[in-house]
């Protein structure tokens, strides 16, 4: 069954420190990929997405995602956090063959060290 | 700018009630859905529409109905709530495989 793993359930980093969340999905084709923001109260906010192309793709906010097809993963990552980017963050696939439906992962909710 | 409206941010309901969450967008988006988000289990879908009148059921539709008589606008309806369907419901829209555009949520507690 397609899936979505995001293991980490909590992070907590020092703001101004790098930032990396990992997502790993289960299918046997190319899937589209994305990464959704959530800020407290909030509905969600796409961050990032990756059709096809360069596996490297950048974001709002300073974000960036790499879509490994060999590890099945799609990571987020920030090379310094600021304290607004507290929040939940959910990586989500969708496949070809139901495009229009998409399958979330659990979330990883970030935490800003002052 | 893209919106998607969601009529309710906090509700609160008794067991029993028949209880109706409404959700408009604005993009002429043909796809529609409903999710429901607990911690811990991410966004669950339950249902979806890709067009006027036409349904699908997602994962977890039990206790749940919809409604899409305009293109606009997609309802999500408890027959009967139950305690155990306090969540936070988001509505979301999109056009074709394209991302899909959410709203701000609305709270359901069923006390």
């Amino acid at each position: 069954a397609q899936s979505v793993t995001q293991p980490d359930i909590h992070i907590t980093v020092s703001e101004g420190a790098s930032l990396e969340l990992r997502c790993n999905y289960s299918y046997g084709a190319t899937p589209y990929l994305f990464w959704y923001v959530q800020s407290p109260g909030q509905g969600l906010q796409l961050l990032l997405k990756y059709f096809s192309g360069d596996t490297l793709v950048q974001g709002i906010k300073g974000f960036e995602a790499e879509f490994k097809r060999s590890q099945s993963s799609f990571n987020l990552r920030k090379p310094s956090v600021h304290w607004s980017d507290a929040a939940e963050y959910f990586c989500a696939v969708a496949y070809y063959s139901s495009a229009s439906k998409i399958i979330f992962g659990s979330g990883t909710r970030l935490s800003i060290r002052p | 700018d893209v919106k998607v409206t969601q009529s309710s941010r906090y509700l609160v309901k008794r067991t029993g009630e028949k209880v109706f969450l409404e959700c408009v967008q604005d993009m002429d988006h043909e796809n529609m859905f409903w999710y429901r988000q607990d911690p811990g289990l991410g966004l669950r879908l339950i249902y979806f529409s890709y067009d006027v009148k036409m349904k699908e059921k997602g994962d977890i539709p039990e206790g749940y109905s919809v409604s899409r008589e305009k293109k606009e606008r997609f309802s999500l309806i408890l027959e009967s709530a139950s305690t155990n369907q306090t969540s936070m419901y988001l509505c979301a829209s999109s056009s074709g495989s394209d991302i899909q555009y959410f709203g701000a949520g609305t709270r359901l507690s069923v006390l």
